[in-house]
Formats: C-alpha cells, structure tokens, sequence
C-alpha cells in the first residue's frame, strides 16, 4: 500500500539552483526516510528523520517533518549534475509492523 | 568489503517456468525484504522477513514465494503462476525490521 504521496513528479533545473521536494503521508510514523535511486540502480539511504524531530541536515541535504500537517521536504543546495536520480520518500508507521511504505518518487533533472 | 549483493543482473524466463533470484548479505543483518519496481513507480513489498526462519506476505505476495533458512540468504521464487513477471526486482537488509534498509543493484526480469 502506498501511503507517501512526493510532489513533484518530476522536476528539471540548472545546476547550482537548489531542488525542493515534498512528501505526504496519511497515518501517524515512527520516522520518514528520504532514499535516492539512480536509473537502473538500487536505493541509497540518505537520512532519516523522527516523528519528534523537526529538522535535520546532512551535507548539502536538509530535510524538515511536519507532523501537524504529516508532510515533509527534502531540500538539495547547490545542485550538482551528479543528484541526477528519482527521490523516493517511505514511512514507517506505528502500525505497519515495522514495514516500510513507499511514495512514487520525483525525478530529479539537473541540467549542466 | 560488506554489502547486499543480488544475481544475476538481467533475467530472462519463458513463460510457465519459475525463475529463483539470489539475495546475499554480509552485514549481519536481521531483516530482509523483497520489492518490485515497474518502470516510473515506487517500490511493492513482495515478501519480508524480520528474522531467520520466518517471512511474511508482503502487499504483492501471489505468486511469490521465497524462504529464509540462513540469516545472510533470502531468495525469491517467482513462479508460473505470477501473471505479469516483468519488472525489476529489489532485495534490502536492515539491522532490525524497521531500520534503515540496505539495497543490493537488483534484478531486471523480463518474461519472453
């Protein structure tokens, strides 16, 4: 069942402009991870956030949770052509069973 | 060198034959997890397993099975009576269930 809904769908800019997407969720998590996929490869973590944090940053990565509106965002600064690759969002949910339920991902261009 | 490793790479299958994909790890980890992906989608939960010697049904179940006899091994039949087998095939490990998920680079089927 998909409960993480990423907006946009796909997103083009220029290298160096910052890239922002958002995730959505329906029920109450434990935490909301952000995960990259290059075309053709498997997922690669990039940071996890918990229901009762509200920011936090990882290199050039900042992702901020909003429990009250249950939505989050995954900032990239200075876009490098190498962030070329579609964003998947997942929760897991207080009662899921300690699974993982997955967004559709936005694909991310970044244009030289 | 540590890491989840899937084979092969491409798979190609006839229809009406089973078809076994191989998911090994080395990082000690507890649970395991099989996905599908189709082209432009998120990730379906096949199957998971939280300990050795025991799995469950994920949401895409049928036509699947899969078994878990070592902690480090979790393969995934697909088998004749998966209706539409085509996709690509991810297998994760997490240190417990609900961690953060280590993906190995996938399984791309085609059924001829």
């Amino acid at each position: 069942s998909q409960q993480g809904e990423e907006d946009p769908q796909a997103l083009s800019i220029q290298e160096g402009e910052n890239a922002t997407m958002n995730c959505s969720y329906k029920t109450s998590i434990n935490n909301l991870q952000w995960y990259r996929q290059n075309s053709g490869r498997g997922l690669v973590h990039l940071i996890l956030i918990r229901s009762n944090e509200r920011e936090k940053h990882s290199g050039r990565l900042r992702v901020t949770l909003d429990t009250s509106k249950k939505s989050s965002s995954l900032l990239i600064t200075a876009s490098r052509a190498a962030d070329t690759a579609s964003y998947f969002c997942a929760t897991e949910n207080m009662d899921s069973n300690y699974q993982l339920i997955w967004g559709a991902g936005t694909k991310l261009i970044i244009k030289p | 060198d540590g890491g989840i490793t899937q084979s092969p790479k491409y798979l190609f299958r006839k229809e009406g034959q089973n078809v076994t994909l191989s998911c090994e790890q080395n990082l000690n980890h507890d649970a395991m997890y099989w996905y599908r992906q189709d082209p432009g989608q998120g990730l379906r939960l096949i199957y998971y397993s939280q300990i050795v010697n025991d799995f469950q049904k994920g949401d895409i179940a049928e036509g699947y099975s899969v078994s878990r006899e070592k902690k480090e091994s979790f393969p995934l039949t697909v088998t004749s009576a998966q209706k539409n087998p085509t996709a690509f095939y991810l297998c994760a490990s997490s240190l417990l269930a609900g961690d953060t998920q280590y993906f190995g680079p996938g399984t791309r089927l085609t059924v001829l």
